[in-house]
């Protein structure tokens, strides 16, 4: 049964800082996503990482996949106060079933 | 949300009390997807559809029915509300080109059972 840990859960950080998230799972998987969700909000699609070693970039935020270590991270540089969201990661399960299984999130504020 | 329309928005029920949560998407694609939200857990799948007229059981199924009886909507239904449904729940279509399998969501249905 696939398993996706993401850590830390919280994280309070500095504007202008630099942090990651990480997102560990449990099984082979060659699709992995990160999710962001604003307080009261639904889930917006952020990145889609489809192969080893992939890397995609938008504004602030960076992700990386290594399916062999079945590892994903989630770097922020100089974070902004805007970024202050929920950031989930999420895992397609092979076999064809389709079902999409999602990390409990890690809870991003950024402090003035 | 656009192409994913989920209703109600908001909901309250009394334990015991039935009622059924609509999904409707307006870009003709196959896949659609149930789950909840709550504090702490992420979000859990209960129920998708990988086609019209097909569903299959995701984590958390028990207490709940849904129905796709057409490529366009997408229904869960609590028979008998429980306090442990209480959550946000979200429908969502599978998205994006081969290979990509993004999953758009609806704004979500927040439910509370009494």
């Amino acid at each position: 049964e696939l398993k996706v840990e993401q850590n830390p859960l919280f994280l309070s950080m500095q504007e202008g800082k630099n942090y990651t998230i990480y997102c560990n799972y449990s099984t082979t998987s060659d699709r992995l996503y990160w999710y962001r969700q604003d307080p009261g909000k639904s889930l917006e699609s952020l990145f889609v990482l489809l192969s080893n070693g992939a890397v995609k970039q938008e504004g602030r935020l960076m992700a990386s996949l290594d399916t062999k270590a079945r590892l994903s991270t989630l770097h922020i540089t100089a974070a902004v106060h805007d970024l202050s969201a929920t950031y989930f990661c999420a895992v397609l399960s092979q076999g064809g079933s389709e079902k999409l299984v999602f990390g409990k999130g890690t809870k991003l504020t950024v402090n003035p | 949300n656009a192409g994913v329309t989920q209703t109600p928005k908001f909901q309250v029920l009394k334990t015991g009390q039935s009622m059924t949560l609509q999904c409707a998407q307006d870009m003709n694609h196959n896949s659609m997807y149930w789950y909840r939200q709550d504090p702490g857990m992420g979000l859990r799948l209960i129920y998708y559809s990988a086609s019209e007229g097909t569903t299959d059981k995701g984590e958390v199924p028990n207490g709940y029915n849904v129905s796709r009886l057409n490529k366009r909507e997408f229904s869960l239904r609590l028979e008998s509300a429980a306090p442990s449904q209480t959550s946000v729940y979200f429908c969502a279509i599978r998205t994006g080109g081969a290979g990509a399998n993004v999953l758009t969501f609806g704004a979500g249905s927040r439910l509370t059972v009494l």
